[in-house]
Parts: C-alpha cells; structure tokens; sequence
C-alpha cells in the first residue's frame, strides 16, 4: 500500500539556519504531495502541496518540489525563524483517493 | 471564521465503556474525515463521508468503532467496549469538495485515555 518516510526527529537548529526535512513516498499511482504543520496547542494546517512531477509548492519561505525520479519530496526553508518550530508532517494523496497518507513527522525546534 | 469544532478536548473513560466523540465541521463542508493518531506518529485515515453517506470506512479497526452524520453536518465517532489500545488523539477534518486536492481543514482532535 501507499506509505510516507520521514526523516525522524526532533530536529534543532538555531535561528536563521538552513532547514532540510527529508520525505520519501511509496505509491501505486500518481499521487498528489503535501506538508502540514502543527503549531504548538494548534490543529494540522496544510503549508503547501504538489499535484505532479516537477511542480514547486512554496508558502511562508518553505518550499518543496516534486521529485517523481526519486520518490521525494523534500521540504526546506533557506533561514528558518523561532516561530517556525513546530511538527510537520509530510502526506500523500492517491488520485482519486480521498484520504491522505501520513508519515510519521518531524518535530522541529528553533532557537534563538 | 470558525473552524473545525471538535468536543471533548479530552476524554477519560474506563476500559470496556462506551465513547462519543463530536465533530463539527466548518459549515458547508460537504466532506469530513476523522483520523486517529498515535503518539509520535502521524495521522491514521479512518472514515470519510461525502454528504450524509460514509463513502469510505476501510479505515476503521474492527467493528467497535462506527461514526455516523445523520444530517451531513455534524458527525459522531462512537467506540463500543473500549480497550487500552484506543488510546489516542481523534482528529476531525473538513473539505469543501472533498475532491483528492481539497484541502482539509483539521479540527484540534478529542484526546482519548482508556484506564
């Protein structure tokens, strides 16, 4: 069945610091791809998605492409803030498929 | 405006007790999810419906679980002679089409002990 790999955490960094989060997919078909984000004491809210290869989601300096040829969809922020910790996990959606897959997530704290 | 309501925040209940957990979602959603998540893991798909009808359940774990939305708006998740093992956080999302790229919106989840 469809799975999602994340790279296992906590990840720490400090403020400023480049963020790479890992994310490998397994699916049958072609699925759709995307980053959600809890917030401490807040409910999963999506960050941004991809709906085919080579297709770049971006929101708040976080971005993530769509790697058919490696299974991958990688997220990452070129200098990431104090309020940026938090647990991101990344999921998968098959076509047609009205259900997302989860990976495990990833808890990330930043520090000043 | 408001989110996706889920009540009780938290819930305590003895092994081999009767649960209900309540979700309401963002109105005129037509599709809603519930989901259950493990500590330290992610998210598990367990039921969605489409409207009124539950368009797919091959989520739920065995059959002391069962969610119903009568009037396809608020929906209950109901947990028969409950175990040890359904400790966990339920979380309730709502989409507007629920089309595969809808996104959902979650709800804050029920925390579930069983003693």
């Amino acid at each position: 069945g469809d799975s999602v790999t994340q790279m296992e955490g906590p990840v720490t960094l400090s403020e400023e610091a480049f963020l790479t989060i890992n994310c490998t997919y397994t699916a049958t078909g072609y699925p759709s791809l995307f980053w959600y984000v809890q917030y401490p004491g807040e409910g999963l809210q999506l960050l941004l998605k991809a709906t085919k290869a080579d297709d770049k989601g971006s929101n708040k300096g976080f971005e993530a492409t769509y790697r058919k040829e490696t299974t991958s969809f990688h997220l990452e922020k070129g200098s990431v803030q104090v309020s940026d910790s938090a647990v991101y996990f990344c999921a998968l959606s098959d076509q047609g498929a009205q259900k997302l897959v989860f990976g495990q997530g990833t808890r990330l704290t930043i520090n000043p | 405006g408001a989110g996706v309501s889920q009540t009780p925040s938290n819930k305590v209940t003895e092994k081999g007790k009767y649960v209900e957990l309540r979700c309401d979602p963002i109105s005129g959603h037509t599709a809603l999810y519930w989901y259950r998540q493990s500590l330290g893991q992610g998210p598990e798909f367990l039921i969605y419906f489409q409207g009124t009808g539950a368009a797919d359940d091959s989520g739920l774990p065995n059959d002391r679980f069962f969610a119903v939305r009568p009037e396809g708006s608020v929906s209950t998740l109901k947990i028969q002679r409950t175990e040890r093992g359904d400790s966990a956080v339920y979380l309730c999302a709502s989409s507007s089409t629920g089309t595969a790229n809808s996104p959902l919106h979650f709800g804050n989840g029920t925390r579930l002990t069983v003693t």
